[in-house]
């Protein structure tokens, strides 16, 4: 896999590598994080996601970590397949105590996974 | 997961013409919805926090005359892009929660283009 660094729009990986896409978040008091991966003219889909008390989390193929301490958000995607290909979005959001809030999403990583 | 339709994919209309986008949680039901906007190769940016039975709350900067969002039962939030003029074009993309920490579902999006 390759590390992306911060504000990259686009990450190429080859298929079957473990991709990392990184984020970083706003809001030091943001308390619930998610991935969703956009394809082309479709809505968000639902990932991973994790809560503040942790700091990693695994899913099928894919693990998040959360690093409060910088403000750090990251995704690992193993053995990347063709239908990866994809943008990619962190999400955040903080607890209002007002019921369910808006989310506020990062600005995007476009993996392209090649064959 | 819980599934969010949306309704219409794509639409074209003329300036100056008003137009309206239907949200629907089909299987859950949700006080809450969220309208985003999504430009070419940028985020999705947060518009209003739609509720069942009360004002929507609109985030900065964004017109509440403009876009008028209606949430008239628990299933169903619409938003009319009124007096729409080319800059409207864009994708519109609303969301349910069931609740707090949890995940975000999302409509396949609506494809406005206003010329």
């Amino acid at each position: 896999g390759e590390s992306v660094g911060l504000h990259l729009p686009t990450l190429s990986v080859q298929e079957g590598d473990n991709s990392i896409i990184n984020c970083a978040y706003s809001n030091s008091a943001s308390d619930y994080f998610i991935w969703y991966k956009q394809e082309s003219g479709k809505g968000p889909q639902f990932i991973i996601d994790i809560r503040s008390n942790m700091d990693k989390r695994q899913g099928q193929r894919v693990t998040v970590l959360l690093n409060k301490t910088v403000k750090h958000l990251s995704l690992q995607i193993a053995a990347t397949q063709p239908g990866d290909s994809a943008v990619y979005f962190c999400a955040e959001n903080w607890y209002s105590g007002g019921g369910a809030d808006g989310l506020t999403f990062g600005k995007g990583t476009h993996l392209i996974i090649q064959p | 997961g819980a599934v969010v339709s949306q309704h219409p994919s794509r639409v074209i209309c003329k300036s100056g013409t008003s137009v309206k986008i239907e949200c629907r949680s089909l299987d859950f039901q949700a006080t809450t919805m969220f309208w985003y906007r999504q430009f070419p190769k940028q985020s999705l940016m947060l518009m209003a926090t739609s509720n069942e039975g009360s004002k929507a709350t609109y985030e900065q900067g964004v017109e509440k005359d403009k876009f008028l969002i209606n949430h008239a039962s628990l299933t169903l939030s619409t938003l009319t892009v009124t007096s729409a003029h080319p800059e409207d074009s864009s994708f519109y993309i609303c969301s349910a929660r069931t609740g707090d920490f949890s995940e975000a579902f999302f409509g396949q999006g609506t494809r406005l283009t206003v010329v």
